[in-house]
C-alpha cells in the first residue's frame, strides 16, 4: 500500500507555479520522498527526491516540512506539457517504489 | 540515444499463446525492473534484478518468467497468456547506491490479449 496521500486532481494556469501537495505522516527516518510523473501513454519520469532538506533541480523544487510528514512539489512555471499524473512516493534505502493513484495536474492555457 | 528501450511497443496476441518482451538499458545501471500498469492505471512492480540476480519477486503468476542475460538486459516471457494479462508493461533501470536512486523507465509495451 502507498504510504502517501495526494489529492486526486488539481489545475493551474500556464505560466503560473503549480504546487502539488503530498502527505506522508508515517514516513520513517531513513525513507526518502520521491516524485515521478507520467505523461499520457508514456513511461513514468523521475522528477526529484529528498530526505530532509529542500531540493531543487532543473525541473522542479521539493519542499519538505521540518517534521517530514508532508511535502510540496513546485513546478515554477507550468506549461501545457506538464499536464500529467504526478506520483509522490516514500521509499527506504534500495527498496521498491510503490506507486499510488497520484495527482492529475491539468495545466490550462 | 534511448536510455531504456523496449520491444515491441505493441503486442496483440490470442489467449494461450506464449510471448516475450525485451528490455535494454544503455545507462550502465546494475538494477532493472518490470512493472505492470493495468486498465485502471495502477502501476505495480513485478520483478527486480540486480546484477542478473532476482531481488524482488512480487506475487506474480509463475507464467511470468523474467530472464536477465546480462545486466543491460531484462526480458519478460509470458506463457499461456490470459485476458487479464492485457496491460502496459514498463521496464525500468536504476543504479543501486547507498540509499537513494532514481529509476528510468522505458516507453512501455502495450499487450492486448484477445
Amino acid at each position: 500500500d502507498a504510504k502517501t496521500t495526494q489529492p486526486p486532481s488539481m489545475d493551474c494556469a500556464e505560466g503560473r507555479a503549480a504546487n502539488l501537495p503530498c502527505n506522508h505522516s508515517t514516513i520513517s527516518g531513513n525513507e526518502y520522498v520521491y516524485w515521478y510523473r507520467q505523461i499520457h501513454s508514456q513511461g513514468p519520469q523521475y522528477i526529484i527526491h529528498g530526505l530532509k532538506n529542500n531540493e531543487t533541480n532543473e525541473m522542479a523544487s521539493l519542499i519538505i516540512t521540518e517534521d517530514r510528514k508532508s511535502s510540496t512539489l513546485i513546478l515554477p512555471h507550468a506549461t501545457l506539457r506538464d499536464t500529467a499524473v504526478y506520483y509522490c512516493i516514500v521509499a527506504g534505502a534500495n527498496s521498491k517504489l510503490t506507486f499510488g493513484k497520484g495527482i492529475t495536474l491539468s495545466v490550462r492555457p | 540515444d534511448t536510455a531504456v528501450s523496449q520491444t515491441p511497443k505493441y503486442l496483440v496476441t490470442q489467449m494461450g499463446n506464449d510471448k516475450s518482451i525485451k528490455c535494454e538499458q544503455n545507462l550502465g545501471h546494475d538494477t532493472m525492473y518490470w512493472y505492470k500498469q493495468d486498465s485502471k492505471k495502477f502501476l505495480k512492480i513485478m520483478f527486480s534484478y540486480n546484477n542478473k540476480e532476482l531481488i524482488i519477486n512480487e506475487t506474480v503468476p509463475n507464467r511470468f518468467s523474467p530472464k536477465s542475460p546480462d545486466k543491460a538486459h531484462l526480458n519478460l516471457h509470458i506463457n499461456s497468456l490470459e485476458l487479464g494479462d492485457s496491460a502496459v508493461y514498463f521496464c525500468a533501470s536504476s543504479q543501486r547506491g547507498q540509499g537513494e536512486y532514481e529509476q528510468y523507465f522505458g516507453p512501455g509495451t502495450r499487450l492486448t490479449v484477445t
